[in-house]
Order: C-alpha cells, then structure tokens, then sequence
C-alpha cells in the first residue's frame, strides 16, 4: 500500500538551532516527492520537486534531500518566521499523497 | 502572493442553503483541482479538471457539485451540506504534463466553509 509518514509530528527549536524533519514513503513508481510549507489558515505554498536518489534542492535555510526510501528537510539556523506546518507529498502513478506533516515552532 | 484566487475567504451555511466557492488562476495551468482539508490534517483530494473536463472524482458526495467553466475559473456547488462537511476548502492548479498530473501544485488561501 502507498504510505507517506512525516515525523517528528512537532518539533519545537530556539532560534538559530538547526534540525531535520523526516518524510519516509513507500510508493510502487515514484514520480517525484514535494515539500510544502503552509501558514495556519492559509493554502500549501509549494517549496521543492526532488525526482531521483541523491537530488538536493536548496532554498534559503531549507535543503530538501531524497533518498529511495525517505526524504530530509534540512532547517539551518532557523528564525521565527520559518514557524509553519511542513507537508511532503508523493506521487504516485495515479494520485498525490500527502503526509500528515511536521508542525514546526521557531521561537526566538 | 499567492496567483489562485478563491472567494470568499469565509462562508457560513445552513443545511438546507445553496451556495458556491469560487477559484481562478491566470498562470496558463490546465490542471485545476479541489481538495478538501480538516484542521491538523493534511489536504484530501476532490476533484481533478484537465483541459476543463473532470478527469478525477474521488468518489465525493454528490452535495459537492464541481464546475469547470473555462480554463481559469473552477467552481464548488454547495447543497444541502452536513455539519462533518465545516472544512477549509482549498482550489489549487498545476501544468500537466506529458505522462499526466504533476505534484507542483499551486494553492489558493482557501475558503473557511462552516455548516449550521
């Protein structure tokens, strides 16, 4: 069965403290895996693609990795305006799931 | 600023009301979609228009009524809705690519939808 899990589900840092969120799926013919970001009450806010073991993507403090299995959302130094739920995606041949997301607080 | 645009951002209504949700993009997408998002869940798939016809329907209650006048707007008919149904509803739309749909999509801000 296609299955995306995101962990920590929350995760709480002080400013400038770096970390790593998790996306681990299991997908018969991975089409490409997605992070984005959203804002409470707000739509998703598409970051990164990553298509193929071993791309990285860079944005700002965000570096997104894959691997065949999983993904890593790298947060460097973050500040408290990078506090946001992150959801990653997967597609599959037919359809685009979702994770449940990681619920991220930066506080200064 | 987000280039999908959804009205209204809020909408409260009974049970027995009509009402509609509106969403257009001017980014030459083809793909537009309607997904359907409770609080501290992630969003769930509605609806999928490509080149305007409806290509996905994942098996939605036929309260929801989807609508694809032309290539920018998408529209969300509303009837006789229960409480469950209070939701964030959120338009989104994408390119389509030569195997099909892709994940990049592009969101609007939603619209707040509560059900008396």
């Amino acid at each position: 069965e296609d299955q995306v899990t995101q962990s920590p589900e929350a995760l709480r840092l002080q400013e400038g403290e770096s970390s790593s969120l998790n996306c681990s799926y299991t997908v018969s013919g991975l089409r490409g895996l997605f992070w984005y970001r959203q804002d409470p009450g707000k739509g998703p806010e598409f970051l990164f693609t990553l298509y193929s073991a071993g791309e990285e993507k860079e944005k700002e403090r965000l570096k997104a990795t894959l691997t065949k299995k999983e993904s890593f959302l790298h947060i460097t130094a973050p500040k408290p305006e990078d506090s946001a739920t992150y959801l990653c995606a997967v597609q599959a041949p037919d359809k685009l799931i979702f994770g449940t997301g990681t619920r991220l607080q930066v506080f200064p | 600023d987000t280039e999908v645009t959804q009205t209204p951002k809020h909408l409260v209504m009974g049970m027995t009301n009509k009402k509609s949700l509106k969403c257009e993009q001017h980014m030459g997408h083809r793909a537009m979609y309607w997904y359907k998002q409770k609080a501290k869940k992630p969003p769930e798939l509605m609806f999928v228009y490509s080149y305007e016809k409806l290509s996905i329907n994942e098996s939605v209650p036929s309260r929801f009524s989807p609508e694809c006048p032309n290539s920018s707007l998408l529209n969300l008919h509303l009837h006789a809705l229960q409480p469950e149904d209070s939701a964030l509803y959120l338009c989104a739309s994408s390119h389509l690519l030569g195997q099909g749909l892709t994940g990049e999509l592009f969101f609007g801000e939603g619209s707040r939808l509560t059900v008396l």
